[in-house]
């Protein structure tokens, strides 16, 4: 266990609806990341903040995807509209420095 | 585009058999890291290279960082079944050290049979 915690675990959702996961990183960590990981790869980068604002996005994140910080502390992920190409799994990651970045478990999104 | 390769892809070798991992690319890393993933869950950091020509000592494994920082190794010494998973480089490409962003390889996956 790393700290950072994902919510949900899994996510099994028909094409076109939205869907919403969560990430609590490291309390004392200022760095967050999203990744996104296909069977068979290794993870890619999607959007990263410090505190609470989004200062990097990939061009991976359409339209369709939105990354919050609110406070600074837990992100959200949202995707509108899903696809089956959205099928995946959702990695959180946590620094203090950027340096050293602390995975969690991740969700898997099915998206049928 | 930064771009890490690893090879080999896959590798089943016998428990207490020697085996290397590596990690290539054209590009300069600022550093290089490695994780090993166990299915369904989220990668788990083994250890940060920053300095070209560093080597690293951690247990049974042993990473290098290439003297340019465009590649790393990862050799492993008598392996156990529990060494089994995916192990993956990742690098801080240069001018990221504002964010810290990671570029992965696609991974080795690696299966120890008893």
């Amino acid at each position: 266990d790393t700290g950072v915690s994902q919510d949900p675990r899994h996510k099994i959702t028909k094409r076109g609806q939205n869907v919403t996961f969560r990430c609590d990183p490291i309390s004392e960590h200022n760095r967050l990341y999203w990744y996104r990981q296909t069977l068979g790869q290794g993870p890619e980068f999607l959007t990263y903040f410090q505190n609470e604002a989004q200062l990097e996005k990939s061009r991976l994140l359409s339209d369709r995807f939105s990354a919050e910080r609110p406070k600074g502390s837990f992100s959200t992920l949202e995707i509108q509209r899903t696809e089956q190409g959205d099928s995946a799994m959702y990695l959180c990651a946590s620094s203090p420095t950027g340096d050293t970045q602390y995975f969690g478990p991740g969700t898997r999104l099915t998206v049928l | 585009t930064q771009l890490l390769e690893q090879s080999p892809q896959f590798l089943s070798i016998q428990e207490g058999e020697n085996l290397t991992v590596y990690c290539n690319s054209s590009s300069v890393f600022s550093s290089l890291q490695w994780y090993r993933q166990e299915p369904g869950e989220g990668p788990v950091l083994l250890v940060t290279v920053v300095t070209g020509g560093e080597v690293k000592k951690l247990k049974r494994l042993t990473f290098q960082f290439g003297d340019a920082r465009k590649d790393s190794s990862l050799h492993i010494t008598a392996a156990q079944p529990g060494d089994t998973g995916l192990y993956l480089c990742a690098g801080g490409p240069r001018g990221s050290s504002n964010t810290g962003k990671l570029i992965f390889g696609q991974g080795t996956t690696l299966q120890v049979k008893p």
